[in-house]
């Protein structure tokens, strides 16, 4: 069956410590998306990516990186530059084309601070 | 810019109660409107979707009609089950762009 997985499902960072949260989708889809969450605020996007070796920073991209080498992966890296990571993060993606498609999305990654 | 205001919860009814969760949206341009239900612990799921005025989505007893004239995209269901216990996120998008996000309604159904 076609979908996106993140890995891992739980997450644990020490301080000052970089690290990476998988995302990878066999629905052939252009675009890509990551999405943190956090209680009480919806999702707010992070990064986003329409085409490979390509990507925009979205609404709250500081202290994060992301990478685009293969349509089937989007990796986002919480860098120690941020600050507050814990939260739940969300991966999603769609096929790109014209403004009714919806996005699919992963199972998320739940990131918390040792 | 473009956004979406949905009601604040938590919604809690008894089963079989009618269900309605209000949400507006500001939008320049003619967006394209969804309503995802996440579970607890898991990602979001499309419940259903319009993306021109006067559409209605349906799916699995939700509905959703898409109104201009009151830039209003409200979910109902008739008859909810306790299984309908979830998150439930409006959101739009315009010309494929990323989605914007309600910050969400929690409902609770209790039998």
């Amino acid at each position: 069956d076609g979908g996106i997985t993140q890995s891992p499902k739980y997450l644990f960072r020490k301080e000052g410590q970089n690290v990476t949260l998988s995302c990878e989708q066999n629905l052939n889809h252009d675009a890509m998306y990551w999405y943190r969450q956090d209680p009480g605020q919806g999702l707010r996007l992070i990064y986003y990516s329409q085409i490979v070796n390509d990507f925009q920073k979205g609404d709250i991209a500081e202290g994060y990186s992301v990478s685009r080498e293969k349509k089937e992966s989007f990796p986002l890296t919480v860098t120690s530059a941020q600050k507050n990571p814990t939260a739940f993060y969300l991966c999603a993606s769609s096929t790109g084309q014209g403004g009714g498609q919806p996005q699919h999305f992963g199972d998320g990654t739940r990131l918390s601070i040792l | 810019g473009d956004s979406v205001t949905q009601m604040e919860g938590p919604v809690t009814l008894s089963e079989e109660a009618f269900l309605t969760i209000n949400c507006t949206y500001t939008a320049t341009g003619y967006p394209s409107l969804f309503w995802y239900v996440q579970y607890p612990g898991e990602g979001l799921q499309l419940l259903l979707k319009a993306t021109k005025a006067d559409d209605k989505g349906s799916n699995k007893g939700f509905e959703a009609t898409y109104r201009k004239e009151t830039t209003s995209f409200h979910l109902e269901k008739g008859s909810v089950q306790v299984s309908d216990s979830a998150v439930y996120f409006c959101a739009l998008t315009s010309w494929g762009t990323a989605l914007i996000f309600g910050k969400g309604t929690t409902l609770s159904v209790s039998s």
